[in-house]
């Protein structure tokens, strides 16, 4: 079965750092990948999408995130976290079938401090 | 354009009792989904709407579930009779196609099982 991997629960970097969520699936077919970010008392919000077109895909708030298929691995990162990025984030996988179901990971809670 | 609302925000019952969740999605979203996260878990996939009909039911966890979509516009999720497992947050999330579209979601609804 598909599963998806968040290392670590929550991260924590200061203002102006390097922001890296890490994110890992199994499948033996590259899926569709995706991440989503929750603010707080507010729905999923699509950050950024893997649709096997360019690798390296990049999103809204500067995010950006890297297919890696050697690594089963679609990292996300951000080179200077903001205080607005505090938020939860979650890696979802969708398999490649004809369901449109999404597979989440445990979602990743990133502090900022100033 | 409205996003996908989800109605009530918080709702907070005693085990044994009856709860209805309401979605409505984005308009002229044929796909509906109904996600689930326990606390301190990931979110896992509760079914799929195509327009009235269920494509995909098999994460509804037991027959105390009940999902409807009549005339393929809102749908409600009724839970009856509540057990304490049942608590969580119940997102709601539609999409224009199933396999290639970008699932919206809404700001999910908690429910406590007292």
């Amino acid at each position: 079965a598909q599963s998806v991997t968040q290392l670590g629960s929550h991260v924590s970097v200061s203002e102006g750092a390097l922001v890296l969520l890490r994110c890992n699936y199994s499948s033996s077919v590259p899926p569709y990948l995706f991440w989503y970010v929750q603010y707080p008392n507010q729905g999923l919000q699509l950050l950024l999408k893997y649709t096997s077109a360019a690798t390296l895909v990049k999103g809204i708030n500067g995010f950006e995130a890297e297919f890696k298929k050697s690594e089963t691995s679609f990292h996300l990162t951000k080179p200077s976290a903001h205080m607005s990025d505090a938020a939860e984030y979650f890696c979802a996988v969708r398999p490649p079938s004809n369901t449109g179901k999404l597979i989440f990971g445990q979602g990743t809670t990133l502090q900022v401090k100033p | 354009e409205a996003g996908v609302t989800q109605f009530p925000s918080h709702s907070v019952i005693e085990k044994g009792q009856t709860v209805t969740l309401r979605c409505d999605p984005i308009s002229g979203h044929d796909n509906l989904y109904w996600y689930r996260r326990v606390m301190g878990k990931e979110i896992k996939f509760l079914l799929h709407f195509v327009k009235e009909s269920k494509q995909d039911e098999s994460g509804m966890p037991n027959n105390r579930f009940l999902a409807e979509r009549t005339g393929g516009t809102y749908s409600t999720l009724k839970v009856q009779p509540a057990e304490l497992e049942d608590s969580g947050v119940y997102f709601c999330a539609s999409s224009q196609e199933a396999t290639r579209g970008i699932q919206y979601f809404g700001a999910g609804t908690r429910l406590s099982v007292l």
